[in-house]
């Protein structure tokens, strides 16, 4: 059975400071993808991660995907209060488009 | 280009009724999946339809069904509702299976609460 583990589950930060939340799977898997989620809200593509090695950034994050560990790391740096939400991962069953979510960090940036 | 609609956007039902939910795909999207998202936990797969045919199924009972129509959008039957029911349930579209490099473009939602 494929799972998803996120960590940590909850993160609580200082605006300005860096921090990485980690992303492991349990079987091969060469898609994987972050979502962001607001309170109440549906899920928001942040980024689509298609090989080993694949890195992406958009603003204050990077997502990186390390195939051969199985594992997906999103970089916050210098973050600020707007980054406060839940963030998942989430790897495709096989290439099938059915995805398996990981447990969610959810992110509060403070002052 | 219009994105995923999903409706109702909220709904309140008892204990072992029936509910129906809908969802429009994107243009040009003819795979839509669903998910079921319990207050804080990540979204479950529930299953997936592809040019009107069950596509895969996550581990839902058979009391959770499904709909795709020819113009691709979806619907999702619940009967006998149950009280763990409740959550936010979601509907993905993509372009064909296996087309995941283009994303996934995922509906609002509809909060159902079973009381």
């Amino acid at each position: 059975e494929l799972k998803v583990e996120q960590n940590p589950l909850f993160l609580s930060m200082q605006e300005g400071k860096n921090y990485t939340i980690y992303c492991n799977y349990s079987t091969t898997s060469d898609r994987l993808y972050w979502y962001r989620q607001d309170p109440g809200k549906s899920l928001e593509s942040l980024f689509v991660l298609l090989s080993n090695g694949a890195v992406k950034q958009e603003g204050r994050l990077m997502a990186s995907l390390d195939t051969k560990a199985r594992l997906s790391t999103l970089h916050i740096t210098a973050a600020v209060h707007d980054l406060s939400a839940t963030y998942f991962c989430a790897v495709d069953i096989y290439n099938t488009d059915k995805l398996i979510f990981g447990t969610g960090t959810r992110l509060q940036v403070f002052p | 280009e219009t994105g995923v609609t999903q409706s109702p956007t909220h709904l309140i039902k008892t204990r072992g009724q029936q509910v129906t939910l809908r969802c429009s795909s994107q243009s040009g999207h003819n795979t839509v999946s669903w998910y079921q998202q319990a207050l804080g936990q990540g979204p479950q797969f529930i299953f997936q339809y592809y040019r009107e045919e069950e596509n895969g199924r996550g581990n839902f009972p058979p009391r959770f069904s499904g709909l795709q129509f020819p113009n691709y959008s979806s619907e999702l039957n619940v009967n006998a509702l149950e009280l763990d029911d409740s959550a936010l349930y979601l509907c993905a579209s993509s372009p064909e299976p296996d087309r995941g490099y283009y994303g996934y473009t995922f509906g609002s939602g509809t909060r159902l609460t079973v009381v």
